[in-house]
């Protein structure tokens, strides 16, 4: 099965910094990533994602780029505001009826005010 | 429109009680899973249900068993509960081609 790998574990910026999160995956099949973000106690919530199809997308001060040679894709966070503090996954998936999620170990992220 | 239920939210357990998670979505999705979250590890994802009438094992399935009841239900049983199984609890559902779904979580301490 798919192996997704999660780095670093834990991330402290200053507010207005960015923070970067990286992956990667092993089954070249794999060809959709979305990234959730997990507020203490909360469920995870999606907040981007990327088909295989796309290198970048963005949304707002978020964005997700992804290297499918190298099988690694990316979330990045600019201008960093304190509301960002919060556990950050990624996963790897084969778009399609009945298809396993496969997560990253999260990314503890705090903005230091 | 609720999404993703679950109940219950917080179940203390005695070693080798038995209780079952329950779970329904209200989107007209084919698959649902049921994942545990414990510190450092992620998400891990124990059964899940392709579409009604199927189950298979994820990755840590022992000691639990599911059954899919229809499209909008999928229930979570621990037969005889173990300390190892105190846990978060995350149900969630997935229509095709789409991103998952979670319930709000339930936490169990198994003493």
């Amino acid at each position: 099965g798919e192996n997704v790998e999660q780095h670093p574990s834990t991330l402290s910026v200053q507010e207005g910094d960015s923070a970067v999160i990286k992956c990667t995956y092993s089954d070249s099949a794999s060809n959709y990533f979305p990234w959730y973000k997990q507020e203490l106690g909360k469920r995870p919530q999606l907040i981007i994602d990327i088909r295989s199809n796309v290198g970048e997308k963005k949304d707002q001060r978020i964005a997700v780029t992804l290297n499918k040679t190298a099988k690694h894709f990316s979330l990045h966070i600019t201008e960093t505001q304190p509301e960002d503090s919060a556990v950050y996954f990624c996963a790897a998936s084969i778009i399609g009826k009945g298809n396993q999620f496969y997560f990253g170990t999260g990314t503890s992220l705090t903005v230091i005010p | 429109n609720a999404g993703v239920t679950q109940t219950p939210k917080f179940q203390v357990l005695k070693t080798g009680q038995s209780m079952t998670l329950q779970c329904a979505q209200d989107m007209n999705h084919n698959s649902m899973y049921w994942y545990r979250q414990d510190p450092g590890m992620g998400l891990r994802l124990i059964y899940y249900s392709a579409s009604e009438g199927t189950t298979d094992k994820g990755e840590v399935p022992n000691g639990y068993n599911v059954s899919r009841l229809n499209k909008r239900e999928f229930s979570l049983r621990l037969e005889s509960a173990a300390p190892s199984q105190t846990s978060v609890y995350f149900c969630a559902s997935r229509h095709s081609g789409n991103t998952i779904y979670f319930g709000e979580g339930s936490w169990l301490t198994v003493v």
